[in-house]
């Protein structure tokens, strides 16, 4: 499978605790981004990664979330200090971006967080 | 920022039936997406709109990118069950193609 991969699917944790999350892009895709979906909603953007730099992050993530892509390959996401409110389904996307081309992106199968 | 109004939010139709859905921006955009999502899955991408007016086709699947640049819609020929699901229209703006908004969705649904 050649597909954007993420882990775990399912995470049920309790107020107060860290979770972490990984994707791991389409190989070859330079572009890595992260979304966060709440029930009856769209994705809404987090941030993105152009290789290992992480070059823009939305007002969402505060500072209690970080993301990582160390190697510009997987990439992983950390909420420290859960709240009720994290719950919701993550979403990473990738892409091939070339210079002056357009950015189609690729969705992995998301990671939906409880916090109890 | 951009906002995306998409059309309806949920429809009930017969399996056979032919389906539109349509989104429009408060501003230009440079590229619509049209997205599937299941029920605990990540969105899938159908069609992908590069230009101002382009009308593209995958199966029964047909999407047009407005000539305005601030609308686009998506039609659905002959149903059939498995097109339930989530649709959303997504846009990307000008010099802005990571940051991908998305409309709120049509949940469709199809009577066999």
């Amino acid at each position: 499978d050649t597909g954007v991969s993420q882990n775990p699917r399912h995470k049920i944790t309790k107020r107060g605790q860290n979770v972490t999350f990984r994707c791991d892009p389409i190989s070859e895709h330079n572009r890595l981004y992260w979304y966060r979906q709440t029930l009856g909603q769209g994705p809404e953007f987090l941030t993105y990664f152009q290789n290992e730099a992480q070059l823009e992050k939305s007002r969402l993530l505060s500072d209690r979330f970080s993301a990582e892509r160390p190697k510009g390959s997987f990439s992983t996401l950390e909420i420290q200090r859960t709240e009720q409110g994290d719950s919701a389904m993550y979403l990473c996307a990738s892409s091939l971006s070339l210079a002056g081309d357009t950015d189609t992106q690729y969705f992995g199968p998301g990671t939906r967080l409880t916090v109890l | 920022g951009q906002q995306l109004n998409q059309s309806p939010q949920s429809m009930f139709i017969q399996e056979g039936e032919d389906v539109s859905m349509n989104c429009t921006s408060s501003s230009i955009f440079n590229t619509w997406l049209w997205y599937k999502q299941d029920p605990g899955e990540g969105p899938v991408l159908l069609i992908a709109l590069y230009k101002a007016g382009e009308l593209t086709s995958n199966g029964r699947l047909t999407a047009q990118f407005g000539i305005t640049r601030k609308d686009s819609f998506l039609n659905i020929s002959a149903s059939i069950p498995s097109d339930v699901g989530i649709y959303f229209c997504a846009g990307q703006p000008p010099g802005g193609y990571q940051k991908v908004t998305f409309g709120i969705g049509t949940k469709l649904q199809v009577i066999p």
